[in-house]
């Protein structure tokens, strides 16, 4: 089955400076890769996701980066926020199913002020 | 209506009780899913309902019964649980297709069990 690896676990940046949060999945038949945002003890929350056959998205001041040969996505997020302060999970639906999402263990975001 | 809604928000329960969680969406969606999310971990699949029929089961124990009554409601039915059970439940629901429509999994906001 598809396993995705997340680094890093933990990052800690000054406000409006960027933040860069790598995954890579193992089944080459992944086709759609999205990121949420989880604050604490809230949902997690689509904040932007890409498909296979596109190489980068951009919304504002998040963007994925897809590589398909390499198998790893990044998501960059640029003049960062303290509300941007929350876990971030990558995950990977492998093109075999229709369903099922595989996730990263996930990133601590920390934006001091 | 874009959302998910779950009841209970909490729920303490004892290991003989019997319990139910609830889950709504008016989206239009017919797959449905339940995870499970401990503390500092990702969300972990449990059942996913296609057209109201179970789909997949991540080999979750009986003592979780999910059932689905119609294309807007998902329950997750709660018997004999272990206090290693306490966690966020989360619903989440999607279009079936995959594609620009099918992929997207929206979330509730979770019910925060505790096994006593």
């Amino acid at each position: 089955g598809e396993n995705v690896e997340q680094h890093p676990s933990t990052l800690s940046v000054q406000e409006g400076d960027s933040a860069v949060i790598k995954c890579t999945y193992s089944d080459s038949a992944s086709n759609y890769f999205p990121w949420y945002k989880q604050e604490l003890g809230k949902r997690p929350q689509l904040i932007i996701d890409i498909r296979s056959n596109v190489g980068e998205k951009k919304d504002q001041r998040i963007a994925v980066t897809l590589n398909k040969t390499a198998k790893h996505f990044s998501l960059h997020i640029t003049e960062t926020q303290p509300e941007d302060s929350a876990v971030y999970f990558c995950a990977a639906k492998s093109g075999g199913s229709n369903y099922k999402l595989t996730f990263g263990k996930g990133t601590l975001l920390t934006v001091n002020p | 209506d874009t959302e998910v809604t779950q009841t209970p928000k909490h729920l303490v329960m004892g290991m003989t009780n019997k319990k139910s969680l609830k889950c709504e969406q008016h989206m239009g969606h017919r797959a449905m899913y339940w995870y499970k999310q401990k503390a500092k971990k990702p969300p972990e699949l449990m059942f996913v309902y296609s057209y109201e029929k179970l789909s997949i089961n991540e080999s979750v124990p009986s003592r979780f019964s999910p059932e689905c009554p119609n294309s807007s409601l998902l329950n997750l039915h709660l018997h004999a649980l272990q206090p290693e059970d306490s966690a966020l439940y989360l619903c989440a629901s999607s279009h079936i297709t995959s594609g620009p429509r099918g992929d997207t999994q929206y979330f509730g906001p979770g019910t925060r069990l505790t096994v006593l």
